[in-house]
């Protein structure tokens, strides 16, 4: 059964950098066909999409984040992580990792992990 | 900006049917978009119920449905259920290849 899980720091202060890291097992990042993908919520507010990567490297981000956003894939540690720079308040959310499948949909989730972001 | 559209509430009665949509500031929605449809349940991940826009997802109830309609991609529950109570996201797939959450539906059941 594959399994992703998030890990990183919980709380930041505005401008730095929040990075997030999502380990999976029960199965290879290195899968043809797979995208592997970010995705947060907001308190009180909804999904939003922030970008998926290929094994390969190949990324995909949400226009709205692409310019302080980056996501990379360790495929020796199994592992694909989010960078996102100068942080606000606004980006205090749930942060959940997931798996884009050949159907085109998120089928395996991470739990999430809440990032806080407060002076 | 590409903006997806969902209805911000509704409400059905027990038993009742409901059809959510989902459409496009840009344009109309077609199978080409992929929509897929989410269940957000507080606590819990969120859960996959339809995917490439009519395709129920394993061990997913055969009350929920999905379609395209008038233009839009729809989420339907025939026989809802209290449990049916929750958010609902749709997510469109866009030709430049990002993905964008419609703004979520939330669904009483009463």
């Amino acid at each position: 059964q594959l399994q992703l899980q998030e890990s990183g720091p919980r709380l930041l202060k505005p401008s730095e950098t929040l990075s997030v890291t999502c380990t999976v097992s029960g199965g290879s990042i290195i899968s043809s066909g797979y995208y592997w993908g970010w995705i947060r919520q907001p308190p009180g507010k909804g999904l939003e999409w922030i970008g998926n990567v290929y094994y390969t490297g190949i990324t995909y981000y949400s226009p709205s984040l692409e310019s302080r956003v980056t996501i990379s894939v360790d495929t020796a540690k199994n592992q694909f992580s989010l960078r996102l720079t100068s942080v606000t308040a606004a980006d205090t959310a749930d942060y959940y990792c997931a798996r884009l499948n050949h159907a085109w949909h998120f089928d395996y989730w991470g739990q999430g992990t809440l990032v806080t972001v407060s002076s | 900006q590409t903006v997806v559209t969902q209805e911000p509430s509704f409400s059905v009665s027990p038993g009742g049917t409901v059809t959510l949509t989902c459409g496009l500031n840009s344009g109309s929605v077609s199978t080409s978009h992929y929509s897929s449809w989410y269940q957000r349940t507080p606590g819990q991940a969120p859960r996959t119920l339809i995917y490439n826009t009519n395709t129920r997802s394993s061990g997913v109830p055969d009350r929920f449905s999905g379609s395209i309609v008038e233009n839009k991609a729809a989420l339907t529950i025939t026989g809802a259920q209290a449990d049916d109570d929750s958010d609902y996201y749709c997510l469109l797939h866009m030709p430049s290849g990002i993905w964008v959450f419609g703004g979520g539906t939330k669904l009483t059941v009463l």
